[in-house]
Formats: C-alpha cells, structure tokens, sequence
C-alpha cells in the first residue's frame, strides 16, 4: 500500500526566510502524481503544487517550489520569502495513474510563520 | 469562492440522532470523497463515488451511510454515532483517473458528539 509520511509535524520560520518541509512515500508504481496543500486555520484545503512523476523539472509556482528525488521517494516543499499569511498545515498527498480515484496523505506539517 | 460547498459548517448531536451531511461542487467534476480529518492524523479516506457508483469504501461503520444521487452532489447520513467520530468531516471532488488533476475541497464540517 502506499504511504506518505512527513517527518516534522510542526516548522517555524521567520518572516521574508526561506523554509523546506519534507515528504516521502512508498510506491510500487512508475507513474503518479504528487502534490502539496495547504490548509490554513479557515480549514479549507487549498492546492499549493503540483509534480508529475514522469517529469524530471521540480515544479514551481511563484515562491513555492519542490525538491522531486524520484529514486529516493522523496517530495520536498521550500518556500521562500516566506509571508505571514503561509502559516497553516501543509499536506503531501499523493495519486497513482492508474489505480482508482484514491489520494494518500500525510499527517502533516504546522507551519509558523515569525514575524 | 470554492467550488466545493460543505452544509453545515458546524453540527453538534447527540449519539442518538439523526442528521445529514451535504457537499456540493459545481466545478464539472465525476469522483466525490468523503474525508474524516482527526488531529495528528492522516487524512482518513472513507468514500469515493465516481460517476455516481461508490468505488471505495475504507472499512467505515454502517453509522456512516453516503449517498450519492448526482455527480454534484454528496450527502453522509450519520446515525449513533460515537464520541470518536468527532473530527472535521472533509469532502472533496476531482477529475477521474490519470487525469493527474488535484482534489478541490470544501471548507469541511466540524463535527461534535455529545
């Protein structure tokens, strides 16, 4: 089965700084989907990014970016120029292609945000 | 806005009611879940739907019962339940398989059992 763990359930970081929160998982598969989500005390669950396993270029979307180590199982999250407004619970997910509707998570990490 | 509805936001009941939760997407999409999200949990995966049919079911109680009669909307009809089942109940909608397209989710209902 798979499984996706996050290591560190709770991160802090100082304003305008640059922090990693870390993501592994164990899959059997070649083809899959990993993502990144926030959520912030509003509770709502909020896509922050996206990686295909097939691609070698880690994903970026402004100042989030992921480490993508495909041999070593690992997703990483680095936000940079962190804002106030990052502070939440983030949640690596992950989906195979090719195996039903089913997405695996984490247990996430609390991320503060020091002004 | 966020295309995902969730009613109601809060519910408290007793363990011998009766009450329904809704969820509403009005994004297109045909997979539905049912999350149950505990502190210092995962995620809990309870019920996916995928255009209409039910295609997981985790091993949830009979308490809980899904119903699915579109492909916009999801109820999950609580019946004595227990003090454990408090948790913020999630749901969610996508894209089928190998679209590689993420969950959308709703605000969530916090759920508390008397």
């Amino acid at each position: 089965a798979q499984t996706v763990t996050q290591s560190q359930p709770e991160m802090s970081v100082q304003e305008a700084e640059t922090v990693t929160l870390s993501c592994t998982y164990d899959t059997s598969e070649s083809d899959y989907y990993l993502f990144w989500y926030k959520q912030p005390p509003s509770r709502q669950m909020i896509l922050v990014i996206r990686q295909e396993a097939y691609k070698q270029q880690n994903a970026t979307e402004n100042r989030f970016s992921v480490n993508f180590q495909k041999a070593a199982k690992s997703f990483s999250l680095k936000i940079s120029d962190s804002q106030l407004g990052d502070a939440a619970m983030y949640f690596c997910a992950y989906r195979a292609s090719n195996t039903g509707n089913q997405f695996y998570f984490g247990t996430g990490t609390s991320l503060t945000v020091i002004p | 806005e966020t295309g995902v509805t969730q009613t109601p936001r809060h519910l408290v009941m007793g363990m011998t009611n009766k009450k329904s939760l809704k969820c509403e997407q009005h994004l297109g999409h045909n997979a539905m879940y049912w999350y149950k999200q505990s502190a210092k949990k995962p995620l809990e995966l309870m019920f996916v739907y995928n255009f209409k049919e039910q295609t997981e079911n985790n091993s949830v109680p009979s308490r809980f019962s899904p119903e699915c009669p579109n492909s916009s909307h999801l109820f999950l009809h609580l019946h004595t339940l227990q003090p454990e089942d408090s948790a913020l109940y999630l749901c969610a909608s996508s894209q089928p398989q190998g679209a590689g397209q993420p969950q959308h989710f709703g605000d969530g209902t916090r759920l508390s059992i008397l």
